[in-house]
């Protein structure tokens, strides 16, 4: 059973860059996408982006000059990477497996905890 | 960008209630419909996938339907852990939006 749990700063800096990683354990990143998906307090769901296991990325095009998703080479955690933040990017932040099936249907079978990202000078 | 809502945005329901919650696109989308149930300060988990296609180990209670631009969730038997928060999301296209969401609570 995959699964993931998110890690880095709690707190950053206004056009600063938000830096987040995924750990994956119980599998490696050898197959199906892997996301971001964030939630401002008390708000909705806001899909950031993912990358295909073969390293090509789909960014949300309201975000897409300020993101970059990327794997580790060990294949075992992936990276988000948000620059110039500003308070409206203060959110809980969920790194995601987005399984791939027959049809090319996406299921976002298995999530991280999410962690807090509070964008203050 | 292809839009997602939901309706109710809210909605109060007894224990053993069924319940329908819509959703719908603002272009078809076939069959790329997930839905996901969020408890507050949890991580959302999907219940649906591909429409109608449930879960693994989900119990028969939950079912979606639909295609196109019209999607309904229904939950059967209502639960005390039912309860929270239900999003739609489209996964024909990029940006997979995601709807604004379906809060049901206890009468």
């Amino acid at each position: 059973q995959v699964q993931l749990q998110e890690s880095g700063p709690g707190l950053v800096k206004p056009w600063e860059t938000l830096s987040l990683t995924c750990i994956v354990s119980g599998d490696s990143i050898n197959s199906d996408y892997w996301a971001w998906i964030r939630q401002p307090p008390g708000k909705g769901l806001e899909w950031i982006g993912d990358v295909y296991y073969g390293g090509g990325t789909n960014y949300n095009p309201s975000l897409k000059s300020r993101v970059t998703i990327s794997i580790h080479m060990s294949r075992t955690s992936f990276f988000l990477k948000l620059t110039s933040v500003t308070t409206a990017d203060t959110a809980v932040y969920f790194c995601a497996r987005a399984k791939t099936g027959s049809g090319h249907f996406l299921e976002f079978d298995s999530w991280g905890q999410g962690t807090l990202v509070t964008v203050s000078s | 960008d292809i839009q997602m809502t939901q309706s109710p945005s809210s909605l109060s329901a007894s224990l053993g209630d069924s319940v329908t919650v819509t959703c719908r696109a603002s272009q078809t989308i076939g069959r790329y419909l997930n839905w996901y149930h969020q408890k507050p300060g949890r991580a959302p988990k999907v219940l649906v996938f591909a429409a109608s296609s449930l879960q693994a180990g989900l119990p028969s209670k939950f079912s979606g339907s639909g295609f196109g631009t019209e999607f309904t969730l229904t939950i059967n038997d209502l639960q005390p852990e039912d309860f929270g928060t239900y999003y739609c999301q489209q996964t024909y296209v990029v940006p997979r939006t995601f709807g604004p969401g379906t809060k049901v609570e206890i009468k």
